[in-house]
């Protein structure tokens, strides 16, 4: 079974912090994504990474970083964090093989920042 | 660029009745389809996906999806739901040339009830 992992299920942080938000997978996927979830918006792709060291922003990059230093390690960045990046935040990943297409989610992080 | 529309963002649905959640996407070149769900407090996982072949699609609790290229559409549909289908669905697309790069809809929530 695939697995993806985020280090925190809920994280409440102030204006103004660097928050950290990691993923990990263990099926040596190469792509990795970052999606932020709010109600009545579905999910919106923040960054995607098809390799180690490659990052590709998504449709909502402003105020987010990230870093893939490894393969199986996928890590979000809040450089100054803002109320308005209170959210759900899910982390996925898949293969490069265009056999099945499938993206594995992560359980999320529940963001609050006040 | 793909757009999804989900225009139901609650259906609820008495237990054993049938159920339709609807979904028409926006693309100028070829597209895979999904349904993803997300229950409680989880995670988003595959329910079912059309990449090529049989224009329908099974999962395997009974849900199934019929991609209708001319109408643009991937209705997802249920003959007779159950209790533990209470969750969000959504529905995404990704283009044949950028795969693994997902467009989501904005979700519907299915309550199911006695």
């Amino acid at each position: 079974d695939v697995k993806v992992t985020q280090s925190s299920r809920y994280l409440v942080k102030r204006t103004g912090e660097k928050v950290f938000l990691e993923c990990v997978q263990d099926m040596d996927h190469e792509n990795m994504f970052w999606y932020r979830q709010d109600p009545g918006l579905g999910l919106r792709l923040i960054y995607f990474s098809y390799d180690v060291k490659m990052k590709e922003k998504g449709d909502i990059p402003e105020g987010y970083s990230v870093s893939r230093e490894k393969k199986e390690r996928f890590s979000l960045i809040l450089e100054s964090a803002s109320t308005n990046q209170t959210s759900m935040y899910l982390c996925a990943s898949t293969d490069a093989s265009g056999r099945e297409e499938t993206q594995y989610f992560g359980p999320g992080t529940r963001l609050l920042v006040l | 660029a793909q757009s999804v529309t989900q225009l139901d963002s609650q259906v609820p649905v008495f237990e054993e009745a049938p159920v339709e959640l609807r979904c028409n996407y926006s693309s100028s070149v070829s597209v895979y389809l999904f349904w993803y769900v997300q229950y409680p407090n989880q995670g988003l996982q595959l329910l079912l996906k059309y990449l090529s072949g049989s224009t329908l699609v099974e999962s395997i609790n009974g849900f199934e999806a019929e991609f209708n290229k001319s109408q643009t559409s991937f209705h997802l549909r249920k003959p007779s739901v159950h209790i533990s289908d209470t969750a969000e669905y959504f529905c995404a697309v990704s283009d044949t040339g950028t795969a693994s790069k997902l467009t989501f809809g904005t979700g519907t929530r299915l309550q199911v009830t006695l």
